[in-house]
């Protein structure tokens, strides 16, 4: 199997703009994961998916962010309008599983700069 | 809450040196605990998956421990070497969610 494939690995952009971030989850895992990392807070949860269904949200910041799954095999994270602060790594896993019971599988990343 | 800590933060070790890496967790409420290694700019890369009716996971140098009573897991890596040199996380799944560690850094001198 590829792993767990995300698109783009590199996005520069500037304030104001959408930034559409995608994941392509491992064949057959059922949860999905978006995480985002700093080195101010290490890695974070901000969404997870349980059989393309929104679980849990509550670590999305703000409006800006939002998120879909519309099939078992793509997920996006959408962020509208972009602002500096958002400026991290996002990472998506995958998991078989329901909930947090499966072993976790992590895409390479993307890297946002927001300018 | 769970809370997830790992000590140190950074490690500096020569090269064939077998060493030790901590984590530790305040709620022995879990289903499992999963070890990563992350290189710079990089994901995560799972390295070793403990059950929690597990006792320990072996995987050629990386042996990692669970110790659910005391709220604690070792991952010992045996004779390093400069390829090891990552950051190391682990993380619980707890509840409804996997708690992270922030991780230690280890640098393997050759």
């Amino acid at each position: 199997d590829a792993g767990v494939i995300q698109s783009p690995r590199h996005e520069v952009t500037e304030m104001g703009q959408e930034v559409t971030l995608r994941c392509k989850p491992i064949s057959g895992h059922n949860s999905l994961f978006w995480y985002r990392q700093t080195m101010m807070r290490g890695l974070e949860l901000l969404i997870y998916f349980n059989n393309n269904v929104p679980i849990d949200d509550s670590g999305m910041p703000e409006d800006r962010f939002s998120a879909k799954m519309p099939n078992a095999s793509f997920s996006t994270l959408k962020i509208q309008p972009s602002e500096p602060r958002d400026s991290a790594v996002y990472f998506c896993a995958s998991s078989l599983g329901g909930g947090h019971t499966g072993e976790l599988f992590f895409g390479e990343g993307s890297r946002l700069t927001v300018l | 809450k769970q809370e997830v800590t790992q000590i140190p933060a950074a490690l500096s070790v020569p090269e064939g040196e077998n060493l030790v890496l901590n984590c530790s967790f305040t709620d022995s409420a879990i289903y499992n605990l999963q070890w990563f290694r992350q290189d710079p700019g990089k994901g995560l890369t799972s390295l070793l998956l403990i059950q929690s009716s597990q006792r320990e996971q072996t995987s050629g140098r990386l042996n990692a421990s669970l110790d659910k009573s005391s709220g604690r897991s070792t991952l010992y890596i045996a004779a390093s070497q400069p390829g090891d040199s990552a950051t190391y996380l682990c993380a619980v799944s707890s509840g409804n969610q996997f708690y992270f560690g922030t991780g230690t850094s280890l640098t393997v001198i050759p």
